[in-house]
């Protein structure tokens, strides 16, 4: 059972553009949503997260928007550029996160010049 | 890199051969995690520790167990590889109590034949 959908698989955004990535879960108990980034050969790196009671968290280019009753999530990559292009995996947590994460399966983001 | 080391980086084994990945941390984290990452499944849960002597099982648990006689020190052991286990593998530790901005290693590939 997949707890964490994330959508699309891959996307290819021209330099400059809005990279926009979507995840849906089905545990109500989840409590913290993070983003991780990863680039090949190197450990998944914390982006950005947010708690439910918030509907958006924006750190810089990277915004986390939230939809509780939805059961969504999504991250928006603004000015997107070829640095950003990497593996980007949603995330969830509940309990403290103390018995772990569960992920998405990943979106292969590529930024065209 | 919240002073995480795993080794070795990369292994070949056997099928049917024990082998054991080490993760290592400096800054006496309670909170240590192995998480596995393959193509279409993202990272999913092996077993975690929140302590000395203290472990529990993940989402795919099967075929791994773990053991942790020092804070520092959180091993993963496949008693018997198998190639289904071909895969790379992420120790990962939490900064709060609460297990929320989880922090990962470098990664071991590991390659069963």
């Amino acid at each position: 059972q997949q707890q964490v959908k994330q959508s699309p698989q891959s996307l290819i955004v021209q330099k400059g553009g809005i990279s926009i990535i979507n995840c849906a879960y089905e545990n109500t108990a989840f409590d913290y949503f993070p983003w991780y980034q990863q680039f090949p050969g190197k450990g998944p790196a914390l982006l950005i997260a947010i708690r439910p009671d918030v509907s958006e968290k924006k750190e810089g280019r990277f915004t986390i928007s939230f939809n509780k009753s939805a059961k969504q999530f999504s991250l928006h990559i603004m000015d997107s550029q070829p640095g950003d292009s990497a593996t980007y995996f949603c995330a969830a947590s509940s309990g403290g996160g103390a018995d772990g994460l569960t992920f998405g399966k990943g979106t292969h983001l590529i930024i065209q010049p | 890199d919240a002073g995480i080391t795993q080794s070795p980086r990369h292994k070949v084994t056997e099928t049917g051969t024990p082998v054991t990945l080490r993760c290592h941390q400096t800054e006496n984290h309670r909170y240590m995690y192995w998480y596995r990452q393959d193509p279409g499944h993202g990272l999913r849960l092996i077993h975690y520790s929140y302590g000395v002597k203290d472990t529990d099982k993940g989402e795919v648990s099967d075929g791994y167990s773990v053991s942790r006689s020092k804070t520092e020190d959180f091993l993963l052991t496949l008693e018997s590889a198998t190639s289904s286990q071909t895969s790379v593998y992420f120790c990962a530790i939490t900064l709060t109590p609460a297990g929320t901005e989880a922090f990962f290693g470098q990664g071991t590939r590991l390659t069963v034949v």
